[in-house]
């Protein structure tokens, strides 16, 4: 069973609805991730939040925002998507920092499909 | 950016069989992580291995750090292996926790 919970598991809005994915842990991980995949492709990052800050931006459109209200919460707004957003978003998290013991853990993942 | 291939990109296996995967990257990194992620999209964990040697049951990985490749084993294949093995990285000296995905490798194992 993962540790790392995301809803909704499949989400279906149109271009001109605002929904939000959420992503929980308690792992007591202080990093936290939100990756997007489309159809067979690698998994690309799209933000990192350490300590409840962003910590890094791939550059994503402004459709997508990102939110951590506390260690254990993730959000992903969205706004104004296009059709071809429609991918699986993958939340993950791990410990903050470099070298050893910094496993990353994924959840299931939500299924996004705009219409 | 570094750059991470994974090879094959496509097998198939029959069940039993054995097989090698692949990564290759471009850079020196300072964490390695390979996944399996099942047909429903699940990205697992199987080792973290920046380098060295590690098994757990009929899996097993290397990273050959100063060369810049790791391989995973996988050993009397089982139809539940099938689905997509990628390798991730975090290149020294980019981002902390900027974790960047291979190619991918996707397994079919027959029955």
């Amino acid at each position: 069973d993962t540790e790392v919970t995301q809803t909704p598991k499949h989400l279906v809005m149109g271009m001109t609805n605002k929904k939000s994915l959420k992503c929980e842990q308690h792992m007591g991980h202080r990093a936290m991730y939100w990756y997007k995949q489309k159809a067979k492709k690698p998994p690309e990052l799209m933000f990192v939040y350490s300590y409840e800050k962003l910590s890094i931006n791939e550059s994503v459109p402004s459709r997508f925002s990102p939110e951590c209200p506390n260690s254990s919460l993730l959000n992903l707004h969205l706004h104004a998507l296009q059709p071809e957003d429609s991918a699986l978003y993958l939340c993950a998290s791990s410990q903050v920092g470099r070298g050893s013991g910094n496993t990353i853990y994924f959840g299931e993942g939500s299924w996004l499909t705009v219409v | 950016g570094i750059q991470v291939e994974q090879s094959p990109p496509d097998l198939i296996l029959q069940e039993g069989a054995n097989s090698t995967l692949r990564c290759n990257f471009s850079d020196s990194v300072n964490n390695l992580q390979w996944f399996h992620q099942n047909p429903w999209g699940q990205l697992i964990n199987l080792f973290y291995i920046p380098s060295g040697t590690k098994q757990n049951g009929r899996l097993s990985a290397t990273t050959v750090a100063t060369e810049r490749y790791s391989l995973l084993y996988i050993s009397s294949s089982q139809t539940t292996d099938s689905g997509v093995y990628f390798c991730a990285v975090e290149e020294i000296g980019g981002a902390t926790n900027k974790l960047i995905f291979g190619t991918g490798t996707l397994l079919a194992v027959q029955p």
